[in-house]
């Protein structure tokens, strides 16, 4: 069955310092992939997407993802966060073949320390 | 450009009443989507509208309705509430094939 797995449920960082959250897919063939984040009571904003070709693609807010094939996987990150970036991000899957829905992990969340 | 609209924002029903959600997608936009969120169950696909036509459906009971009118805009409807039914109720709007989807605000209903 096609999946989506965030392994963190939560994650703390220091102000200032790196993030990476993870993601792995399970496809019968590379679907495209999303990031979103939703802060508390909102909806879920787009940060970034792959659909092909560079495997680091850049997004809003500094965030950036790295698609690996050999790994499934495709994990945002953010070389220095701010405390405006606690919220919970979500990783998402649509197949290429069309026509299905949009598949998302879990979530997780993020909180900043100061 | 706006964005997706969803009326309302909050929501009080009892059990066993009825309720009707909307949504507005970005223009231009033909695709809707429906999710229901809770904090036990995550974000769950309830169903997608294209073109005044369901698409694709979730594993949600019949109680949990939807249509999309000629101007994409779209409503849910769930019949004889229940607590369970508590939860953001989120719609996204798409368009073309890549299905990149733009989520509104959310509807929070709350079940007493």
């Amino acid at each position: 069955a096609q999946s989506v797995t965030q392994p963190d449920i939560h994650i703390t960082v220091s102000e200032g310092a790196s993030l990476e959250l993870r993601c792995n897919y399970s496809y019968g063939a590379t679907p495209y992939l999303f990031w979103y984040v939703q802060s508390p009571g909102q909806g879920l904003q787009l940060l970034l997407k792959y659909f092909s070709g560079d495997t680091l693609v850049q997004g809003i807010k500094g965030f950036e993802a790295e698609f690996k094939r050999s790994q499934s996987s495709f994990n945002l990150r953010k070389p220095s966060v701010h405390w405006s970036d606690a919220a919970e991000y979500f990783c998402a899957a649509y197949p290429t073949s069309g026509n299905e829905k949009l598949t998302f992990g879990t979530g997780t969340r993020l909180t900043i320390i100061p | 450009k706006a964005g997706v609209t969803q009326t309302p924002r909050y929501l009080i029903k009892t059990r066993g009443q009825q309720v009707t959600l909307s949504c507005s997608p970005i223009s231009g936009h033909r695709s809707v989507s429906w999710y229901q969120q809770t904090p036990g169950q995550g974000l769950q696909f309830l169903f997608e509208y294209f073109s005044e036509t369901q698409r694709n459906k979730g594993n949600f009971p019949g109680r949990f309705s939807g249509r999309q009118f000629s101007n994409s805009r779209s409503e849910m409807n769930v019949s004889t509430l229940e607590l369970g039914d508590s939860a953001l109720y989120l719609c996204a709007s798409s368009v073309g094939q890549k299905n990149i989807q733009y989520f509104g605000a959310g509807t929070r209903l709350s079940v007493l």
